[in-house]
Order: C-alpha cells, then structure tokens, then sequence
C-alpha cells in the first residue's frame, strides 16, 4: 500500500508570491491533515479536511487555505507569502479522522521564502 | 498555551546506555500517540496507547500510558545510533477535535 505523497519536495519562493502544496492520502483514507513545523514552534496543526469539507482549524491566518477533492487528495494554498511561512509543511491522513487519531504523514514539503 | 510538554528537550547519550522521556499534560487525553521523526521526513507512528496505565512493547522500546491519561513516558533501552532522531508526543484532549503535538525531544546516540 502506498504511503502518502506530498509534491513538491522543496519549494523556493519570494515574499508576496504565493503557493500551492499537494497530498495524497493512503488509499481508503479520508481525513487529511496539515500541519506547519518550524525549529521554533515544532509542529503546529494548520487545518483537517474529512470528506471535502475541513472539519478542523488551527490558529493560522486566513492567507492559509486549504480543499479536499472527491479523490480524498487535498491541496494547501499560502498566499501573500511572508519570510516566517518558511517551514517543513507536512500533510497526515487517517481513515476516518474524528476518534481515530493514527494519522500517517508524509515526507513534507520544505517551503523557503526568500 | 503548550497542552503537552515533553522533557528533556535534548538528549545525547553513548550507545548501549538507557534512556526515559517523557510527555506531560494537565489535561486528559482519549489516547495518545508517539512519532519519530528523522532530519527531512515526516513523522513515523510507533505507538499508540488508549487505556489509563496501558504498557506496550516495540522491541526495546516500552511506552506507558499514566492512570489518569494526562501523561506518558518512552523508555529505551540499550539505544543504538538507529534511535536517533526527534520523539514526539501527540493527542487528542476529551472533547477537542484537534491532535496536539508536543514540544518534542532530540535523541542523539552515540556509537
């Protein structure tokens, strides 16, 4: 069984721009979580989506956005980029979310803002 | 406000020695889980423990679920230098949907 797959690997971009990160979660999975984790801050919950609707939102500002499609994949939108967005982005999928907590991460995606 | 607190923060130890960390909250959580995490990937689920004062076995690692589900511990025993990497702790509080992280503990070993 595949495990969860983020694209891109690693990111670069300046301050202003913007950037859409991508996941897939394991087959069968339904609920997809993503997370920020900087060497300060460790690993912060951004939002969860569960059947195309996100059920869970962490404390981020609105310029972080996120949707889940039909295929239960989910793409994470940042805009107006900022130098402190610069972080290791990971995105977890579960099978149901809600009391089952196993989640599975992928191998992140490292986002430079220069 | 951090729900769960992990101690110590770093460790680094010679292999073959025996180590603890631990994951502590004041608040009750429905189960808990432990990652580790290498430089570069995302975290790897090793455990997850559900009933107040649950022990499980993972080879030479033992984790312990505390009576009153606030708190947890890893132990280690005889740590190689595959061990190395950042342990962290992760739950979900009675009544909140979100999983909270805690602050994480660098294990370096050795050889």
């Amino acid at each position: 069984k595949a495990g969860v797959t983020q694209t891109p690997r690693y990111l670069i971009k300046t301050r202003g721009q913007q950037v859409t990160l991508s996941c897939s979660p394991i087959s069968g999975h339904r609920s997809v979580s993503w997370y920020q984790q900087t060497p300060g801050q460790g690993l912060q919950f951004l939002f969860e989506y569960f059947s195309e609707t996100q059920r869970n939102k962490g404390n981020f500002p609105g310029r972080f956005s996120g949707r889940q499609f039909s295929n239960s994949r989910s793409e994470m939108n940042v805009s107006t980029l900022e130098l402190g967005d610069s972080a290791l982005y990971l995105c977890a999928s579960s099978l149901a979310g809600g009391n089952d907590n196993e989640q599975f991460f992928g191998p992140g995606t490292r986002l430079t803002v220069l | 406000t951090q729900l769960l607190e992990q101690s110590p923060q770093f460790l680094s130890i010679q292999e073959g020695e025996n180590l603890t960390v631990y994951c502590n909250s004041s608040s009750v959580f429905s189960s808990l889980q432990w990652y580790r995490q290498e430089p570069g990937e995302g975290p790897v689920l090793l455990v997850t423990v559900v009933t107040g004062g649950e022990v499980k076995k993972l080879k030479r690692l033992t984790f312990q679920f505390g009576d009153a589900r606030k708190d947890s511990s890893l132990h280690i025993t005889a740590a190689q230098p595959g061990d190395t990497g950042l342990y962290l702790c992760a739950g979900k509080v009675w009544g909140y949907q979100k999983v909270t992280f805690g602050t994480g503990t660098k294990l370096q070993v050795i050889p």
